[in-house]
């Protein structure tokens, strides 16, 4: 079975520019969660769906981000303008319900190494 | 308020010697999941193990093993007979069922020396 499927996995952009990350969860996985990590921050949590519809988006840092999931297989992180402060990883990360055993265990992608200049 | 603490910023051993890291966690759910990945120096973050708090039983897996402690809210792991291939960093996490968003703790630098 394939993993969480991240792309691109280096994005090196420049201030101004609009920036889009993708994931392709797991298969059969409905809950979907982005994570950034930073030096400073350490490792957040952005925002997660369950079946496509987002349920907490309180680590959002501000109206320049935004997430989107248009269905089971597909997410989006979009960061428009981007600004030298967003340089990051950003960790895709996929799961089942959870209270189903080990089944709810989160399972991340390789990241995407976001560099703003 | 931090819910996980890693108070080992780095952790530096010779091959063969066994690691232990310790993690503390605060929640005021009853049902709660916690966790330990790996990071290696290539960056992916790697699922280790997890343990439901329901179920203070304590484990081993292969040369991992870890430690449970709910009257002291630690979790700790232990690598035995530490490998180079070790050499990581190591997050413990946190999962709480009201709230179902992982939250890290600062991690742990593990450096096993040849």
């Amino acid at each position: 079975d394939a993993g969480v499927i991240q792309s691109p996995r280096h994005e090196v952009t420049e201030m101004g520019q609009e920036v889009t990350l993708r994931c392709k969860p797991i298969s059969g996985h409905d809950y979907l969660f982005w994570y950034r990590q930073t030096m400073m921050r350490g490792l957040e949590l952005l925002i997660y769906f369950n079946n496509n519809v987002p349920i907490d988006d309180s680590g959002m840092p501000e109206d320049r981000f935004s997430a989107k999931m248009p269905n089971a297989s597909f997410s989006t992180l979009k960061i428009q303008p981007s600004e030298p402060r967003d340089s990051a990883v950003y960790f895709c990360a996929s799961s089942l319900a959870p209270g189903q055993g080990m089944t709810d265990t989160q399972y991340f992608g390789p990241g995407t190494r976001l560099t703003v200049l | 308020a931090q819910k996980v603490t890693q108070a080992q910023t780095e952790i530096s051993v010779v091959e063969k010697e066994d690691v232990t890291l310790d993690c503390v966690y605060e929640t005021r759910d009853t049902t709660y999941y916690l966790f330990w990945y790996k990071q290696p120096p290539s960056g992916e973050l790697v699922f280790l193990i997890r343990r439901n708090s329901f179920d203070e039983q304590n484990e081993i897996s292969g040369r991992y093993s870890w430690n449970f402690q709910k009257s002291t809210s630690s979790f700790n792991f232990t690598i035995t007979a530490s490998q180079v291939v070790d050499s990581a960093v190591y997050f413990c996490a946190l999962s709480e069922f009201t709230d179902y968003k992982l939250s890290f703790g600062a991690g742990t630098t593990v450096t096993v020396r040849a």
